[in-house]
């Protein structure tokens, strides 16, 4: 089955500490996506990459990292200088990256810092 | 600046009554808009879009949406919902900057 999967679907960490989620696609699409949902204000855009090797920040990028080295995976680094890291994060990828596309969203992975 | 604004934060509807979701968008030009559904803990789901043409989009499970300009809308409707459609409801836009802009979502209850 293609799809968007993200590990693990829930992640504690301590204070502190750097933490990176999983997003791994195979849907041979180009572009991909890391979103934050938290209550009550819908998806923020955490980063994007519309190819391999290539990124933009997204609306709330201070204090995440990204890269995209293969065109299937797209790991987020949560820092320790993200001020209020604890939210649900979405990884989504799209077939081109353009206007008109679809994003597929994957399950999601629940940080909760302590 | 450029948003969208669904204005309903949570409604109730009984099973097998009508629904509609609305989504106010603010863009300078015609925006390409989205409908998307979410599960509880779970990702999201396309139901339909709009990009141009007819102004009534149909979409999967039943949905529907109508694009009017005058007043800057993509309403969502059901005729008649289903247990299963209680979820949670996302309207988004995009004006060719190749970023989603997400509404704030409308939680959707469904009572027996």
């Amino acid at each position: 089955d293609g799809g968007i999967t993200q590990s693990p679907k829930y992640l504690f960490r301590k204070e502190g500490q750097n933490v990176t989620l999983s997003c791994e696609q195979n849907l041979n699409h180009d572009a991909m996506y890391w979103y934050r949902q938290d209550p009550g204000q819908g998806l923020r855009l955490i980063y994007y990459s519309q190819i391999v090797n290539d990124f933009q920040k997204g609306d709330i990028a201070e204090g995440y990292s990204v890269s995209r080295e293969k065109k299937e995976s797209f790991p987020l680094t949560v820092t320790s200088a993200q001020k209020n890291p604890t939210a649900f994060y979405l990884c989504a990828s799209s077939p081109r990256g353009e206007s008109t596309d679809t994003q597929y969203f994957g399950p999601g992975t629940r940080l909760t810092v302590l | 600046a450029q948003s969208v604004t669904q204005p309903d934060i949570h409604i109730t509807v009984s099973e097998g009554a009508s629904l509609e979701l609305r989504c106010n968008y603010s863009y300078g030009a015609t925006p390409y808009l989205f409908w998307y559904v979410q599960s509880p803990g779970q990702g999201l789901q396309l139901l339909l879009k709009y990009f141009s043409g007819d102004t009534l989009v149909q979409g999967i499970k039943g949905f529907e949406a109508e694009f009017k300009r005058s007043q800057s809308s993509f309403n969502l409707r059901k005729p008649s919902v289903h247990w299963s459609d209680a979820a949670e409801y996302f309207c988004a836009g995009e004006v060719g900057d190749y970023k989603l802009s997400f509404g704030a979502g409308t939680t959707v209850t469904v009572r027996a």
